[in-house]
């Protein structure tokens, strides 16, 4: 069965950094492309950044471009998020979601149950 | 507010069937798939449809997918209280180089 659990979520102050984590098991993690999409309270989805297999080419929504950095390391089974500089408006559940394939197909087919990221002061 | 629009709210007794519209432009669903996603309450988000109109496996088939144009459709045939959820259509947007989800559509079983 496949298994996403995301951590490291929680309370910090607007400006400071936070890294997310997302742990997989119940498949082969580097056959497949990862991503990072966010719900904000009361919004709808809004996908964050995707990773292929082998960290080759990382994307970025421009809402977090050059605040954000998603990698993985694939002897962990493990996905990552590193937010810097925090606004108010990255407020929002966080969900780790694996890909269709290796590449990025933008395909979300399972998902974790998220992590909840608060910025306030 | 999203670029593909869809409505907030649908409902329908056990047994009928309930459609949700995705509306969007030439940029995203004019010239794009459309998957949809369920997420059940408490629960994490789930693929429903993807490519349009393919189930993946496990996913009954009164779930079914099409899309016209610029617009998309989920459509539940036979709704049962189970399917008391989130729906939210997504697709590539070449214009923005992202993909882009709706804004959700919640759908009640009175």
């Amino acid at each position: 069965e496949v298994q996403l659990v995301e951590s490291g979520g929680g309370l910090v102050q607007p400006g400071r950094s936070l890294r997310l984590s997302c742990a997989a098991s119940g498949f082969t993690f580097d056959d497949y492309a990862m991503h990072w999409v966010r719900q904000a309270p009361g919004q709808g989805l809004e996908w964050v950044s995707g990773i292929t297999w082998d960290s080759g080419r990382k994307a970025y929504a421009d809402s977090v471009k050059g605040r954000f950095t998603i990698s993985r390391d694939n002897a962990k089974n493990s996905l990552y998020l590193q937010m810097n500089s925090l606004r108010a408006e990255d407020t929002a559940l966080y969900y780790c979601a694996r890909d269709l394939e290796q590449l990025l197909t933008y395909f979300f087919a399972f998902w974790g149950q998220g992590t909840l990221v608060t910025v306030s002061s | 507010q999203s670029v593909l629009t869809q409505p907030p709210s649908a409902s329908g007794t056990p047994g009928q069937r309930v459609t949700i519209s995705c509306s969007g432009g030439s940029s995203n669903i004019g010239s794009n798939t459309v998957n949809w996603y369920q997420r059940l309450p408490g629960t994490a988000p789930k693929l429903l449809i993807y490519t349009n109109n393919q189930r993946p496996s496990g996913v009954p088939d009164r779930f079914s997918g099409s899309k016209s144009g610029t617009s998309a459709s989920l459509a539940i045939r036979g709704l049962q209280s189970e399917d008391e959820a989130d729906y939210y259509c997504a697709a590539w947007d070449d214009s923005l180089n992202v993909v882009l989800f709706g804004g959700g559509t919640k759908v009640t079983v009175l």
